[in-house]
């Protein structure tokens, strides 16, 4: 069975500084990995989704995420925060198709400081 | 989200009762799931379905029924509320197949008093 780990319940950053949301996950097969954002009472957006093409992806408000097999991460990325990326950041990784859906990891909470 | 949709946004029940909640998509999508989101868990796969009455258990499936009797409607039953089955609750929906992604609802929080 696939899993996932997201090093971090909260991460603290100054606006303008790097954002590193660390996420490993742990697959037989080769996985389809994902990085969702949650704001305050709302639902999940995709941000962005490795599929097994470009190592490096890029997604939505500036973020990217790199797929290093040998190291099974998938780290989450932005060069300088913003104070509208505060939310709730959620790895997900897919392995059997559309049948078994998505395994979340337990998310991380971007706190932006100013 | 645009194309999913679940209702009600919100509710209140006693512990002993059904309850049923709705995630209507207008996508054609073959997949729907119903997850339920907890502190410190994130989200956790309750049952799903592949097709017009075709469904399967997810990771924390007890207490939870579900129907899917037309392509567009996915229906999750909490037999018994309990207090333990308060959660914020959210449909997806994917057209299937590795790497599509997955559409999510704007969620249901469900108290259960």
């Amino acid at each position: 069975a696939q899993s996932v780990t997201q090093l971090g319940s909260h991460v603290s950053v100054s606006e303008g500084a790097l954002v590193l949301l660390r996420c490993n996950y742990s697959s037989s097969v080769p996985p389809y990995l994902f990085w969702y954002v949650q704001y305050p009472n709302q639902g999940l957006q995709l941000l962005l989704k490795y599929t097994s093409a470009a190592t490096l992806v890029k997604g939505i408000n500036g973020f990217e995420a790199e797929f290093k097999k040998s190291e099974t991460s998938f780290h989450l990325t932005k060069p300088s925060a913003h104070m509208s990326d505060a939310a709730e950041y959620f790895c997900a990784v897919s392995v059997g198709g559309g049948a078994d859906g998505l395994t979340f990891g337990k998310g991380t909470h971007l706190i932006i400081q100013p | 989200d645009a194309g999913i949709t679940q209702s009600p946004r919100h509710k209140v029940t006693e512990t002993g009762t059904p309850v049923t909640l709705r995630c209507h998509q207008t996508e054609n999508h073959r997949y729907m799931y119903w997850y339920r989101q907890d502190p410190g868990h994130g989200l956790r796969l309750i049952h799903y379905s592949y097709g017009v009455k075709d469904t399967d258990k997810g990771e924390v499936s007890d207490g939870y029924s579900v129907s899917r009797s037309k392509t567009e409607d996915f229906l999750l039953t909490l037999e018994s509320a309990t207090s333990s089955q308060t959660s914020v609750y959210f449909c997806a929906i994917s057209e299937g197949g590795q790497g599509y992604g997955y559409t999510f609802g704007s969620g249901t929080r469900l108290t259960v008093v």
